[in-house]
């Protein structure tokens, strides 16, 4: 089982709907969790970090549920630009996890 | 500007080549990445180097050799051994050894493309 699980997509949405993305990490030890943001044949860029008590960045709202072990991504209103694919990573003691990615595209 | 020099952007491998990426960072980072990634694929840690003069294996090591000479340069060397090594080679840095909130967040380079010729 890999240590952070992510459901590959892709994820086909219009301009303008809402569009969730969840992750399962197995290491329940991890302590912090970020959502990255990596464009074709780009390096990753780093989307939002992920709290416990969930946090929110203008159309974007990611949540951690350690019970469950998973975290969320939430797209608001999605716009043609926010086509990429969604890592999520799972840090733990100087090891950082990344799952394989979620690919959205946004059409208009 | 701060941030992570990857160099070369893409580079072309003949069989039995010995190739090495550079990776600088001016971020004043502790800990330093080597990560791979196939197409479709997600990235697999190769080394990592917490302090200078000190690195470990991560889970695809073999075929690569890194050095920590300096703070600021973490290069990795790319073998014959290594059997399949066409990828993208992904060099990242972050601030604090051990620490647990904003100093884990993880910063990469461009990138480096490397073909097997």
């Amino acid at each position: 089982r890999k240590e952070v699980e992510q459901d590959p997509g892709p994820f086909n949405v219009p301009e303008g709907a809402t569009v969730a993305f969840n992750c399962t990490y197995s290491n329940s030890a991890s302590q912090s969790f970020f959502w990255y943001r990596q464009d074709c044949r780009k390096e990753p860029k780093l989307l939002m970090s992920v709290y416990s008590s969930g946090n929110e960045d203008g159309r974007f709202t990611a949540q951690l549920n350690r019970a469950s072990q998973y975290i969320s991504l939430l797209i608001r209103d999605s716009k043609l630009s926010d086509s990429a694919t969604y890592l999520c990573v799972a840090y733990n003691n100087n090891d950082m996890r990344f799952g394989a990615g979620t690919r959205l595209t946004v059409k208009p | 500007d701060g941030g992570i020099t990857q160099s070369p952007k893409y580079l072309f491998r003949k069989e039995g080549q010995n190739v090495t990426l550079s990776c600088e960072q001016n971020l004043n980072h502790d800990a330093m990445y080597w990560y791979r990634q196939d197409p479709g694929q997600g990235l697999r840690l190769i080394y990592y180097s917490q302090i200078v003069n000190d690195f470990q294996k991560g889970d695809i090591a073999e075929g690569y050799s890194v050095s920590r000479e300096k703070k600021e340069s973490f290069p990795l060397t790319v073998t014959s051994a290594q059997k399949n090594p066409t990828a993208f080679y992904l060099c990242a840095s972050r601030r604090a050894v051990g620490s647990h909130s904003s100093g884990n967040t993880i910063y990469f380079g461009e990138g480096s493309w490397l073909t097997v010729v």
